[in-house]
């Protein structure tokens, strides 16, 4: 069964710092993998989506990478600013022939930025 | 505005009685999903569909109901026996292999 960790499981930084966020899971035979962003009581915001046969994803100030063979992933947020400060939750769907692709999230990093 | 709505925003409710929490997308969408949110547990999958006029159990189904009789709606009827029901419900959807999109969340507090 698939495993999804996400580490730390929260962290506090100054603002301006670049930061990297890690998402790592046991099993290597996946189809994608998704970073969300999840404000304090209100659904997941889709951020990034890397196919397995993709290295890295970018957006704005936010780079997603993927090593299948080490089963990581890790967010790379640069010049960070208090409007980041949330939970940032990955999640894997696995590569079943003819599954249901049902996808398993890591329990998130809580992120604070402070000025 | 292409979305997924979910309503009530909160939802109080008595023991004992049964609850149905809305879901609705306009993004055409086959697959929708039923997660259950609780403080240091993460998202727990409570029933997904792949198509219309079906739907699978995911982890915790027990004492949840789902019903899927059109493409853009997705309600969940939490039963009373569901043994701890007070929690955070997310809704989401997704078209084949791509991103799966969320709702706002409805937080229901049965007492």
């Amino acid at each position: 069964k698939q495993e999804v960790t996400q580490i730390p499981a929260a962290l506090s930084v100054p603002e301006g710092e670049n930061l990297v966020l890690n998402c790592s899971f046991t099993d290597s035979a996946i189809y994608n993998l998704q970073w969300f962003r999840q404000d304090p009581g209100k659904g997941l915001t889709s951020l990034l989506l890397i196919q397995s046969s993709q290295r890295e994803q970018t957006s704005g100030r936010l780079n997603a990478s993927l090593d299948k063979s080490s089963g990581r992933s890790t967010l790379y947020i640069a010049a960070s600013q208090p409007g980041d400060s949330a939970t940032y939750l990955c999640a894997v769907r696995p590569f079943i022939s003819g599954g249901s692709y049902i996808p398993t999230f890591g329990r998130g990093t809580s992120l604070i930025v402070h000025p | 505005d292409g979305g997924i709505t979910q309503s009530p925003k909160y939802l109080f409710r008595k023991e004992g009685q049964n609850v149905t929490l809305s879901c609705e997308q306009n993004l055409n969408h086959d697959a929708m999903y039923w997660y259950r949110q609780d403080p240091g547990q993460g998202l727990r999958l409570i029933y997904y569909s792949q198509i219309v006029n079906d739907f699978q159990k995911g982890d915790i189904a027990e004492g949840y109901s789902v019903s899927r009789e059109k493409k853009e709606s997705f309600p969940l009827t939490v039963t009373s026996a569901q043994k701890n029901p007070t929690a955070f419900y997310l809704c989401a959807s997704r078209q084949g292999q791509n991103e799966q999109y969320f709702g706002p969340g409805t937080r229901l507090t049965v007492t």
